[in-house]
C-alpha cells in the first residue's frame, strides 16, 4: 500500500476551519484515501473517504488533489471534541488490511 | 445497535504469562480486524478473521494469534508474554465483501506487562 506522510501536530482556534494535510505521493489508481480520528483513550472512527472527487458529510469534507497525491481533510467549525489524532489512509477497495502512520495531533483551542 | 466491545479494558501481566483478549464485532459484522498501538509504533495490524478463518496477517511473530468463532466473536492470545507487549490492543469489525467501507473499533483492551 502507498505510504502517506502527514504533518505530527497542528493547532486551531475554536469555531474556525482546522485543514488537515496529508501526502500520498505514491497512491495507485485503485487506492481510496481514508480518514479516521482517535480521541484520547478511544479507538479511532472513521471521518470519510474517497477516490478521486471530493466528498463531504456530516463530520468533514474531503479535497482530492486532481493527481490524487495529496488530500486535505477539512473540519469547518471546530470545536473543542475535535481534538484528537487524525490518520489518513490509502488502501485499495480489496485489500483489508490498513497500513496506518502516526498521524497528525490537532488540538483544537478555545 | 451496539457497538464494537472488549473486555477486558485493562489488564496487567508479567513476563512469560500468557494473555487473551476478546472481542464482540456489531450485530451483522463478519470481519473482525486486530491492531496493536504503542506510542512510537503507531497502530500495526495484527491480523483479521472472516468465518473463523483467518484471512490476513500482519508482521507479527507466533506468539500472536486468533481465532474467530461462528457467532465472529473473536479472541486473541500472546503467549510468553514480554515487556514490548504493553500496547493498547484494539479490535476493528467491518461488513465483509467488496470496498472496505469503514471499519468500527472498539475502545480497545490496555495490556500492560510488568
Amino acid at each position: 500500500d502507498a505510504k502517506t506522510t502527514q504533518p505530527p501536530s497542528m493547532d486551531c482556534a475554536e469555531g474556525r476551519a482546522a485543514n488537515l494535510p496529508c501526502n500520498h505521493s505514491t497512491i495507485s489508481g485503485n487506492e481510496y484515501v481514508y480518514w479516521y480520528r482517535q480521541i484520547h483513550s478511544q479507538g479511532p472512527q472513521y471521518i470519510i473517504h474517497g477516490l478521486k472527487n471530493n466528498e463531504t458529510n456530516e463530520m468533514a469534507s474531503l479535497i482530492i488533489t486532481e493527481d490524487r497525491k495529496s488530500s486535505t481533510l477539512i473540519l469547518p467549525h471546530a470545536t473543542l471534541r475535535d481534538t484528537a489524532v487524525y490518520y489518513c489512509i490509502v488502501n485499495a477497495g480489496n485489500n483489508r488490511k490498513l497500513i496506518w502512520g502516526l498521524g497528525t495531533s490537532l488540538a483544537v483551542n478555545p | 445497535k451496539a457497538g464494537v466491545t472488549q473486555t477486558p479494558r485493562y489488564l496487567i501481566k508479567t513476563r512469560g504469562q500468557q494473555v487473551t483478549l476478546s472481542c464482540s464485532p456489531i450485530s451483522g459484522h463478519r470481519s473482525v480486524s486486530w491492531y496493536q498501538q504503542t506510542p512510537g509504533q503507531g497502530l500495526q495490524f495484527l491480523f483479521e478473521y472472516f468465518s473463523e478463518t483467518q484471512r490476513n496477517k500482519g508482521n507479527f511473530p507466533g506468539r500472536f494469534s486468533g481465532r474467530q468463532f461462528s457467532n465472529s466473536r473473536s479472541e486473541m492470545n500472546v503467549s510468553t508474554l514480554e515487556l514490548g507487549d504493553s500496547a493498547l490492543y484494539l479490535c476493528a469489525s467491518s461488513l465483509v465483501g467488496g470496498t472496505i467501507y469503514e471499519q468500527y473499533f472498539g475502545p480497545g483492551t490496555r495490556l500492560t506487562v510488568t
